[in-house]
C-alpha cells in the first residue's frame, strides 16, 4: 500500500534551534497538507499545497514557520527559531482531489526544551 | 464560520453492543463529508468520503449515512470490538481542498 512518509519520527531539540520536518506524499497525489495536533484544537491546519503551489498558510505563524514543496516528492515544514510552545505532533497528509480521502503520515513528534 | 459539530463528545460502549454517533454541519456550501478513525498515538485513518444526499457507505462492521438537506451524517458500528476504541472525526470540504474538522467522538469499548 502506498503511504505518506514523514521524517524524523521524533525530534528533541533546544529552544532557538532550527527544525526541519519532511514529508514524501503518495506518488500522484497533487494536494499536500501540514497539520499540527494540539490538545485544545485537535487537528489544526497549518498550510496546504496544490500541484506544489502554496494555497493557504493562514494557520501558520509566519514569523517563524515556513512550508515549501521543492518538488512533487518532497514537502518541508521549517521552524526557525523554535520555541517550547511549538512542541506538538506534526502530521503531513496528501490527497488526490478534494473529494478523495486524505492519507496521513505517522507524524513527527517534536519536543522543544 | 462553518462549524462541524459532533456528538456525543465521548461514549463508552460494552463489547458486542452496537452504537452510533452524529456529525452536524451547515447544509449550504456542502461539498464532501469525510469520516476518519484516529487511534491514540497513531495517525488519522480515512474511513469514508461521501458526497451525495442519501449516500450510504459500509466497511465491515462500520457504516455511514449522509443527509445533506438537513445537514447531518451518522456513523454506525455494529457489534463493537475493543479495536474499535478510537476518536472518530468528521470533516467537511466546503468548496475547496481544506477540511474543516469536528472535535471528534471519543469511543471506548468496554470488554
Amino acid at each position: 500500500d502506498a503511504r505518506v512518509t514523514q521524517t524524523p519520527r521524533d525530534k528533541v531539540t533546544e529552544m532557538g534551534q532550527e527544525v526541519t520536518m519532511r514529508c514524501q506524499p503518495i506518488l500522484g497525489h497533487n494536494t499536500v497538507f501540514w497539520y499540527r495536533q494540539t490538545m485544545m484544537q485537535g487537528l489544526e491546519l497549518l498550510a496546504y499545497f496544490r500541484n506544489r503551489a502554496p494555497l493557504d498558510d493562514s494557520g501558520m505563524p509566519k514569523d517563524r514557520f515556513s512550508a515549501e514543496m521543492p518538488d512533487a516528492t518532497l514537502a518541508t515544514l521549517k521552524i526557525q527559531p523554535s520555541e517550547p510552545r511549538d512542541s506538538a505532533v506534526y502530521f503531513c497528509a496528501s490527497a488526490l482531489t478534494e473529494r478523495q480521502p486524505q492519507h496521513f503520515g505517522d507524524g513527527t513528534r517534536l519536543s522543544i526544551l | 464560520i462553518l462549524n462541524v459539530e459532533q456528538s456525543p463528545q465521548s461514549l463508552h460502549v460494552q463489547e458486542g453492543d452496537s452504537t452510533n454517533f452524529t456529525c452536524s454541519f451547515p447544509s449550504s456550501n456542502f461539498y464532501a463529508l469525510h469520516w476518519y478513525r484516529w487511534e491514540t498515538a497513531k495517525s488519522p485513518e480515512a474511513l469514508f468520503v461521501m458526497t451525495l444526499n442519501g449516500d450510504e457507505k459500509k466497511k465491515g462492521r462500520i457504516s455511514a449515512t449522509l443527509n445533506t438537506k438537513e445537514g447531518y451524517s451518522y456513523l454506525y458500528i455494529k457489534g463493537s470490538q475493543p479495536e474499535d476504541s478510537a476518536t472518530y472525526l468528521c470533516a467537511l470540504n466546503f468548496g475547496n481542498e481544506k477540511l474543516t474538522f469536528g472535535t471528534g467522538t471519543r469511543l471506548t469499548i468496554i470488554p
